[in-house]
């Protein structure tokens, strides 16, 4: 069963305007982790942010946040003030005490800013 | 100096050759894994070893061998290239915390791009 689902394969967003990617997670392990990732057209994979099940507030990092709704079981990455160079492949993936911490990731989003 | 680094970046090769792909990690991590990125970009975990111990291992064909000298270093070994086996190798490592939530960011290295012909 799918355990990391991202349902938009293909995003578009205005240089300067914000724009969410969805994540939606399935577990029923409360102890787990959530993360995202960024694979730019050079390939190399950059962790962006990470979220605990147990955190109170959504996590920040710079332009990125994190938008976690618990009970709906979603994750979305906001980036706000969308850049040229934020135009890439963004992963989804979540990690579980009970599956020995092992990664699952998402299929991806590919987010293209156009000037 | 690079966190995670691989070796080689590019590797063309012919089916039925042996190849090997090389990780070093420097950042004391104790956990290294990897995993197979394929043409529509899915990333697929194929091992994980902690402390040189064997700790995931995904249906992966047997022709795949990892091996880890020490826990800075996982190598990979793959026997009999098919034309399948194109694709793209992540090294990443975590640092395992045992108590609360887990928060273990996994960092990965540039990848090597394989390609058999």
């Amino acid at each position: 069963a799918q355990k990391i689902t991202q349902t938009q394969p293909g995003m578009f967003v205005q240089e300067k305007e914000a724009v969410t990617l969805d994540c939606t997670y399935d577990t029923s392990d409360p102890s787990y982790g959530l993360f995202w990732y960024k694979q730019p057209s050079s390939g190399e994979m950059i962790f962006l942010i990470y979220q605990g099940s147990y955190d109170q507030q959504n996590a920040t990092e710079g332009r990125y946040s994190l938008n976690f709704q618990k009970a709906r079981k979603s994750a979305n990455l906001v980036i706000s003030a969308s850049q040229l160079g934020d135009s890439a492949m963004y992963f989804c993936a979540m990690t579980r005490r009970d599956t020995g911490n092992q990664f699952y990731f998402g299929t991806g989003t590919s987010l293209t800013v156009i000037p | 100096d690079t966190a995670v680094s691989q070796t080689p970046k590019y590797l063309v090769t012919q089916m039925g050759n042996d190849k090997s792909i090389k990780c070093e990690q420097n950042l004391g991590h104790d956990t290294m894994y990897w995993y197979k990125q394929d043409s529509k970009k899915f990333l697929k975990i194929m091992f994980s070893y902690n402390n040189k111990e064997l700790i995931i291992n995904e249906t992966v064909p047997n022709r795949f061998s990892p091996k880890s000298p020490d826990k800075a270093h996982l190598n990979l070994h793959i026997n009999s290239l098919e034309l399948g086996d194109s694709a793209v190798y992540f090294c990443a490592s975590s640092q395992d915390y045992i108590q609360g939530p887990p928060t273990d960011t996994q960092y990965f290295g540039p990848g090597t791009r394989l390609t058999v012909l």
